[in-house]
């Protein structure tokens, strides 16, 4: 199935450190989501981004919606032992004719925090 | 509202043999989608249904594959004469509408194929 393009695919940094991924696309999307995921649980919903050029934060997370609406970054600053999980990005294509609104995710980033 | 519940969390099977999955959405939620996710990679779209009525299917959806929704509320996703290809984390999600911030996933039924 198709999956949005996703780097890095793993990343190691010391804790405090600021992380940053991002996803692109060869689609557009409407809706750009960020979710993270921990072992043996379901995907968690971190941000949600509707707008192209959309700039979002929640806590120390930020995330933005490209203006060309094919891409989207995700940054965590300061990062603490908890951040550990798979950050996945997730692209949204609906409109008012009623689509089914399933979601396209990335392979996601593995995030491991050295304390 | 305790949030998408899904059973079995986990359910070791034959090759060969039938499985069943259950979901509950939110109780408000009138769209529930299933997904497959393998290991090292984002979950994939497999079908979904608005109320009771199943409006898509992924082509990921053999027709080993089927998926009810009666009467609006919980659904099922069975898979006749399982394979070992089919071990994955089968994920259960639903919404209200086609708002992504109200997008919640279930826990995930762990499928191994032995």
């Amino acid at each position: 199935g198709q999956q949005l393009n996703q780097s890095p695919q793993s990343m190691f940094i010391q804790e405090g450190e600021d992380v940053s991924m991002n996803c692109t696309s060869s689609s557009i999307f409407n809706t750009w989501l960020w979710y993270k995921q921990e072992p043996g649980e379901g995907p968690v919903l971190l941000i949600a981004l509707y707008k192209a050029g959309e700039l979002t934060s929640n806590g120390r997370l930020t995330a933005q919606f490209g203006i060309t609406r094919k891409d989207s970054f995700l940054n965590i600053s300061a990062s603490i032992p908890s951040d550990v999980g798979i950050y996945f990005c997730a692209g949204q294509l609906w409109d008012y004719g009623g689509s089914q609104g399933n979601l396209i995710f990335g392979k996601g980033t593995k995030l491991s925090v050295k304390p | 509202d305790t949030g998408v519940s899904q059973n079995p969390r986990h359910k070791i099977t034959k090759r060969g043999q039938n499985v069943t999955f259950r979901c509950d959405p939110i109780s408000e939620h009138n769209r529930l989608y299933w997904y497959r996710q393998t290991l090292g990679q984002g979950p994939e779209f497999l079908t979904y249904f608005q109320n009771e009525a199943q409006l898509e299917k992924s082509r990921l959806l053999s027709d080993r594959f089927s998926a009810e929704r009666p009467k609006g509320s919980f659904s099922t996703l069975e898979i006749q004469r399982t394979e070992q290809g089919d071990s994955a984390m089968y994920l259960c999600a639903s919404s209200y509408g086609q708002g992504a911030d109200g997008y919640t996933f279930g826990s995930g039924t762990r499928l191994t194929v032995v």
